[in-house]
């Protein structure tokens, strides 16, 4: 088993470019959370898809939007990048109850 | 809105000996609250978790306790190792049987001192 496999590791963007992030969940895996983890903080949720769907969303920006793909994989678009979006960006999959997380995209805006 | 509190925010031990890390949340309803181990470089592993329906859980040298009138919960680790040395966040969810949104507290930098 795989587990939960985020890609890229690492992104360097410029201020006001789009950047897409993709996760693919651990096998058996249905629902796809995104977190922002900035330097010495815990991780924020961003939103969760399942069944193609967005079903929660935190308290982000329309800025960051994402997708689910009929193979459960998720991918997180955030456009206008700020300097401010810079941080690691992790993808957690789980069915019912436990989220098991990825390695995390570190993206930096310059 | 929902808030988790973790303290301490750093926590140094010599190996051998016994570590306690204390959370609590803020929405009554949260029903379920894992903890995790994040590594530098990588991201959080799950360590263990509790169920509101438990209040104590234990896993070899790990383990978490919750009061739920309180709004407390903790995580000891007995006979620390160097490489349990890490930084440790608690969570809680009231949407368990979802998998989803997890409220997290700020963390806790864990140093076992050889």
């Amino acid at each position: 088993d795989a587990g939960v496999t985020q890609s890229p590791t690492h992104l360097i963007k410029t201020r006001g470019q789009q950047v897409t992030l993709r996760c693919s969940p651990k096998s058996g895996h249905d629902t796809v959370s995104w977190y922002q983890q900035a330097l010495g903080q815990g991780p924020q949720f961003i939103f969760q898809y399942y069944e193609e769907e967005e079903r929660q969303r935190g308290n982000f920006p329309d800025r960051f939007s994402g997708h689910q793909f009929p193979n459960y994989s998720s991918e997180l678009n955030v456009n206008a990048l700020l300097l401010g979006d810079s941080a690691l960006y992790l993808c957690a999959s789980s069915s019912t109850g436990r989220a098991f997380f990825g390695q995390g995209t570190r993206l930096t805006v310059v | 809105g929902e808030n988790v509190e973790q303290h301490p925010s750093t926590l140094s031990v010599q190996e051998g000996d016994s570590a306690v890390i204390k959370c609590t949340y803020s929405d009554s309803a949260s029903n379920y609250f894992p903890w995790y181990k994040q590594e530098l470089g990588k991201g959080p592993q799950l360590i263990i978790d509790i169920r509101s329906n438990v209040g104590e859980k234990k896993d070899q040298r790990i383990a978490v306790t919750l009061n739920k009138t309180a709004k407390h919960f903790s995580l000891h680790i007995t006979e620390t190792q160097p490489e349990d040395s890490a930084v440790y966040f608690c969570a809680a969810t009231e949407t368990y049987n979802q998998g989803g949104k997890l409220i997290f507290g700020q963390g806790t930098e864990l140093s076992v001192k050889p």
